[in-house]
């Protein structure tokens, strides 16, 4: 079993609709997750960033962390063609020797026009 | 402030051969991280540099190299280059911990023949 384990998509979706993308994982340890973008032939980009369990609110963008069930969980909501992209789900257990984060392998999302 | 620059950006390289990639991070962050990314594996961690000392290793052979400059400046080194060692490299800095939050380069996509 794989440490972070993400819905593999891809996912396609009209233009104003609700995204929800997931992730879970089995390290219980881990209390970092990230949420990143990546474009096309560019480097992935910070899109959320929460700390243990909760919900927290970027604009459009909702992360959601529930460490009890070891599942996490980002909503775009009106999603826009703009949001086309893959989204990663990354998580640690913390700074220092504990450094490295652990990506699940990415859904590619669509948004149609 | 600029973000995390990686050099060259696209690398043809022969099996047998080694190839050496460069990371410049953020100005002011100290902590440099690598990772190889594939389309069947995803992003796996390489390894992590923090004051020019070696802190977290992923499981990749010992062919995988790196080092950490003085001014937080990076490089990572692939040597006996295989088939297989085609990927994007990507680069990403962090102010301390990079277990938190990590910012990351448009990578060097290496193509191995």
């Amino acid at each position: 079993q794989k440490e972070v384990e993400q819905d593999p998509g891809p996912l396609s979706v009209p233009e104003g609709a609700i995204v929800s993308l997931n992730c879970t994982y089995s390290n219980s340890a881990f209390q970092y997750f990230m949420w990143y973008r990546q474009y096309s032939r560019k480097g992935p980009e910070l899109l959320m960033y929460t700390y243990s369990s909760g919900n927290k609110e970027d604009g459009r963008f909702t992360a959601q962390v529930d460490k009890s069930s070891k599942y996490i969980s980002l909503f775009i909501r009106d999603s826009q063609p703009s949001d086309s992209a893959t989204y990663l789900c990354a998580m640690s257990v913390g700074g220092g020797a504990n450094s490295k984060l652990t990506f699940g392998k990415g859904i590619t999302l669509s948004v149609r026009p | 402030k600029a973000g995390v620059t990686q050099t060259p950006r696209y690398l043809i390289k022969t099996r047998g051969q080694q190839v050496t990639l460069s990371c410049s991070p953020i100005s002011g962050h100290r902590s440099v991280s690598w990772y190889q990314q594939t389309p069947g594996q995803g992003l796996q961690f390489l390894f992590e540099y923090f004051s020019e000392t070696q802190r977290n290793k992923g499981n990749f052979p010992g062919r995988f190299s790196g080092r950490q400059f003085s001014n937080s400046r990076s490089e990572m080194n692939v040597s006996t280059l295989e088939l297989g060692d085609s990927a994007l490299y990507l680069c990403a800095s962090s102010f301390g911990d990079a277990g938190k939050t990590q910012y990351f380069g448009p990578g060097t996509r290496l193509l191995v023949l």
